[in-house]
């Protein structure tokens, strides 16, 4: 079993639609959850960060982590072309530092 | 630009020659990681330096891959004897001290194809 699943997609919205992207993980250990969004045949980049269970929202943006169902989510508003994307979820624990454990991530395309 | 630099952008090798990335960090950062994209998988952990030193390469296949990053000039990644299964992204990513959990700064890879 992946430490980290993540439905790979792809997903397909019209512009304007929310968007939900989840991930859930077997580790209790992962204290730090964040999403990467990857743009083709780019580095990733980080979207959000989050410490510990909650919510915390960036614009357009909704970070949703729950520890005690071990699963975390990333909601986008008002979707546009310009978020499509692959997106990444990542974690980490308070020993492993910045050694991230990766979703596979999910393809997203925004159609206008 | 202050951003993370990987060369090359692309890198065609036979079987059984050998492949060296490089990564240099963002301006300031003295911590550097590399990660693995294979194709249609998520990012795989493979080592974390700091100038000197291998802090965690736990991550690293123990046969043919080495990593380092000198007092001077950039981290590279070393893959001896290429097989066809080293095809992949290779990433490097920066931050700026240990207690950094997470918020890691991408280059744009080094796309390594094995003929």
């Amino acid at each position: 079993q992946k430490e980290v699943e993540q439905d790979p997609g792809p997903l397909s919205v019209p512009e304007g639609a929310i968007v939900s992207l989840n991930c859930t993980y077997s580790n209790s250990a992962f204290q730090y959850f964040m999403w990467y969004r990857q743009y083709s045949r780019k580095g990733p980049e980080l979207l959000m960060y989050t410490y510990s269970s909650g919510n915390k929202e960036d614009g357009r943006f909704t970070a949703q982590v729950d520890k005690s169902s071990k699963y975390i989510s990333l909601f986008i508003r008002d979707s546009q072309p310009s978020d499509s994307a692959t997106y990444l979820c990542a974690m980490s624990g308070e020993t492993s530092g910045s050694r991230l454990t990766f979703g596979e991530g999910t393809q997203l395309t925004v159609n206008p | 630009n202050a951003g993370v630099m990987q060369n090359p952008r692309h890198l065609v090798r036979r079987r059984g020659q050998e492949a060296r990335l490089r990564c240099s960090p963002m301006k300031g950062h003295s911590h550097v990681y590399w990660y693995r994209q294979l194709p249609e998988e998520g990012l795989k952990f493979m080592v974390y330096l700091q100038k000197e030193n291998i802090i965690d390469e736990s991550g690293m296949p123990k046969e043919r891959f080495s990593a380092e990053f000198p007092k001077e000039g950039p981290s590279i990644l070393r893959i001896q004897q290429v097989v066809r299964g080293d095809s992949a992204a290779y990433f490097c990513a920066s931050s700026p001290n240990y207690k950094n959990t997470g918020e890691l700064f991408f280059g744009e890879g080094s796309r390594l194809t094995v003929l």
